[in-house]
């Protein structure tokens, strides 16, 4: 059981956008704590590609955005494309428990 | 750019202790601003957040495994490991090191490409 909840699966059709949220508490994103948000292959690792709740690192392309909203945060992707499909993290830190915590992760499926 | 390589064993018995190596490459640990962290994924795609050193030695660790494991500097600049105690089958996982920024509102970046373990007789 994961202290961040996503939903385990979402599906869009190419050029569609979907969203996955990412559903905490008041002791990781409603205190305030940064969500950052990572993209997983199948066989490697995650990488990041939302930072600071909204942040894009550099070569991550625009399709991608983040937002947070009092204990949730969400990722969007627009334009969807073929090469999107992937597993997505959150992770935040949670005061309670005095470490960093990720979501289940959603698995992607580009119809 | 800074990368991360992980080794270990691949093969542990239950009830072993555990190590890993993570060796950066492009980068040191002396870096100022970041944390060196150990991040495992279970077979089941979860991540966990093991344990973090920073260069000047302050560690902190997940509290649901802080009695079995334990961080630590390399004999360089380049190197940190990883020991678990006493692991079990719920040990088996894929293991990864990242870089990550210092302070509680930190993320991490980048990942080593991770090493695979198997707890089993």
């Amino acid at each position: 059981q994961s202290v961040l909840t996503q939903p385990p699966s979402v599906a869009g059709a190419p050029g569609q956008r979907v969203t996955i949220s990412c559903t905490g508490s008041s002791s990781n994103i409603g205190a305030d704590y940064d969500v950052h948000w990572y993209q997983q292959f199948s066989g490697t690792a995650p990488k990041l590609l939302i930072s600071s709740d909204s942040n894009r690192p550099s070569g991550v392309p625009d399709r991608f955005s983040g937002s947070k909203s009092d204990t949730s945060a969400s990722l969007a992707i627009t334009g969807l494309q073929a090469q999107d499909e992937a597993v997505y993290y959150c992770q935040s830190y949670d005061t309670i428990l005095s470490a960093w915590v990720f979501g289940g992760g959603t698995k992607l499926t580009v119809l | 750019q800074v990368q991360l390589q992980e080794s270990g064993p691949g093969l542990v018995k239950p009830s072993q202790t555990l190590s890993l190596t993570c060796t950066i490459s492009g980068g040191s640990i002396t870096t100022g601003g970041y944390y060196w962290n150990w991040i495992r994924q279970h077979p089941g795609g979860g991540l966990e957040w093991i344990a973090y050193i920073h260069y000047s030695g302050t560690t902190h660790y997940n509290p649901s495994l802080k009695s079995r494991a334990s961080i630590s500097l390399g004999t360089s600049d380049y190197v940190f490991s990883l020991t678990m105690t006493s692991v079990t089958a719920a040990d088996t996982g894929m293991y990864f090191c990242a870089r990550g920024l210092a302070g509680t509102y930190g993320w991490f970046d980048p990942w080593g490409e991770g090493t695979p373990v198997i707890v089993s007789s």
